[in-house]
């Protein structure tokens, strides 16, 4: 059964809007998630890394006040896409680190568009 | 700093015949590598990975992986196409464990029939 949950699925919203994006870890807690982006037909850029009760860590180029992360429990983060406009339409994925078995878990992303 | 190189956008294999993505890494310091399928719309799914020991990684789904370090190369196969092994293919590395993984650009599986 799937590891990682994302809500919703797809979502399409008015430019201007602000829409939240949900990561559930099921079956383990998770101290470190992580949120990609990918744009149609290419590949998974990092944007940032979510820790548990701490500030998010973003990548070089990646707007921290435009994309809200909270990671407020060990098993959801949250990244919201604030005043989205159609350039921030694209798949956002987001995964879970497990350490003990060094491997990330993979949510199913979840569509965006924006109008 | 980590990177990965994949040759090829876009491989055609027909059905039952051998399929061969290549990735070629750069890591400063022992790297783990992965191999990812996506399907349309979909989140990914690991195929295989490499971390330590073996340098013949086996997988799901009849793909294999070869660590060369020499190389610098993790090449995934499968001996015999699927056409259920139509999917984008992505190489990923980290480094030393480290949970932040750098992916390869890529590459599409088209099976012919």
């Amino acid at each position: 059964g799937a590891v990682v949950s994302q809500h919703p699925s797809r979502v399409i919203c008015k430019s201007g809007t602000s829409v939240k994006i949900e990561c559930r870890s099921l079956d383990f807690q998770a101290t470190t998630m992580f949120w990609y982006r990918q744009f149609p037909k290419q590949s998974l850029m990092l944007m940032a890394t979510s820790n548990e009760g701490s500030k998010a860590t973003y990548e070089q180029g990646v707007e921290k006040d435009k994309f809200l992360i909270n990671h407020a429990s060990l098993t959801l983060s949250t990244l919201t896409v604030t005043s989205a406009h159609p350039e921030d339409s694209s798949f956002y994925i987001c995964s879970v680190w497990f350490s003990i078995v060094n491997e990330q878990f993979f949510g199913p992303g979840t569509r965006l568009t924006v109008l | 700093a980590q990177s990965v190189t994949q040759l090829g956008s876009h491989v055609s294999v027909s059905e039952g015949a051998l399929v061969l993505l290549r990735c070629n890494y750069s890591s400063s310091v022992p790297p783990y590598l992965f191999w990812y399928v996506q399907y349309p719309n979909q989140g990914l799914q690991l195929l295989l990975k490499y971390t330590t020991g073996a340098t013949l990684v086996k997988g799901i789904n009849g793909f294999e992986a070869e660590f060369k370090k020499s190389e610098t190369s993790f090449h995934l196969t499968k001996p015999s196409a699927h056409m259920s092994d139509a999917a984008e293919y992505f190489c990923a590395v980290s480094e030393n464990g480290n949970e932040k993984l750098t992916f390869g650009t890529g590459t599409r599986l088209t099976i012919i029939p």
